[in-house]
């Protein structure tokens, strides 16, 4: 039978607008949080990360903040840009013994229109 | 630095067939990991390598199985393919977390694309 594809979130902003990326986590331990973006036939681009002692990080044009009480992410872009169009995952990063595993959220789809 | 390195970008196979990917991870790295992405799961773990050592395991069947050589690439292995094997496979590296330190950063390759036909 035909597979049925994950429901993408999806956002469209317009050039110039800010944008926020929300997403929920599941792991209450887990302790450091990244956002990746995945650019059409790419790999997932490293955007920005925070651990679990902070609840705020900047970077150039990005936000993430971190509210652990409910598990939620979010990503915040300034000034958005055509270029920033891809979908965006946020991943918890879940260690057992040092390993190093991630565990990623469904995405949102962000078009930014000019 | 150069990036995450993946071989070969594309393949096609049939059923039954088996299949062996490599990667490169960014120099100095010791940690490589898999993913595999599809359009009906996402991105879900195969399995992080560290010094040679496979350190966990996701819930994939024994089909999938992997290794790390002493220079740090590593390559997957899945054998007796089946259509539902058909993904975009990942691999990231990261520095590898040693005991009691801070996660590190996990860095994609492009990925390699496998069809199963």
């Amino acid at each position: 039978g035909e597979s049925v594809g994950l429901h993408l979130p999806t956002l469209s902003v317009q050039e110039g607008d800010n944008s926020i990326i929300n997403c929920a986590y599941s792991n209450s331990a887990s302790d450091y949080f990244i956002w990746y973006k995945q650019e059409s036939g790419k790999g997932p681009q490293f955007i920005i990360d925070i651990r679990s002692n902070m609840d705020k990080r900047q970077g150039q044009r990005v936000t993430v903040l971190l509210n652990k009480t409910v598990k939620h992410l979010s990503l915040q872009i300034a000034a958005t840009q055509p270029g920033d169009s891809a979908v965006y995952f946020c991943a918890e990063n879940e260690s057992a013994g040092g390993s190093e595993k991630l565990v990623f959220g469904k995405g949102t789809k962000l078009t930014v229109n000019p | 630095k150069a990036g995450v390195t993946q071989t070969p970008r594309y393949l096609i196979k049939t059923r039954g067939q088996q299949v062996t990917l490599s990667c490169s991870p960014i120099s100095g790295h010791r940690s490589v990991s898999w993913y595999q992405q599809t359009p009906g799961q996402g991105l879900q773990f195969l399995f992080e390598y560290f010094s040679e050592t496979q350190r966990n395991k996701g819930n994939f069947p024994g089909r999938f199985s992997g290794r790390q050589f002493s220079n740090s690439r590593s390559e997957m292995n899945v054998s007796t393919l089946e259509l539902g094997d058909s993904a975009l496979y990942l691999c990231a590296s990261s520095l590898g977390r040693s005991s009691g330190g801070n996660q590190e950063t996990q860095y994609f390759g492009p990925g390699t694309r496998l069809l199963v036909l």
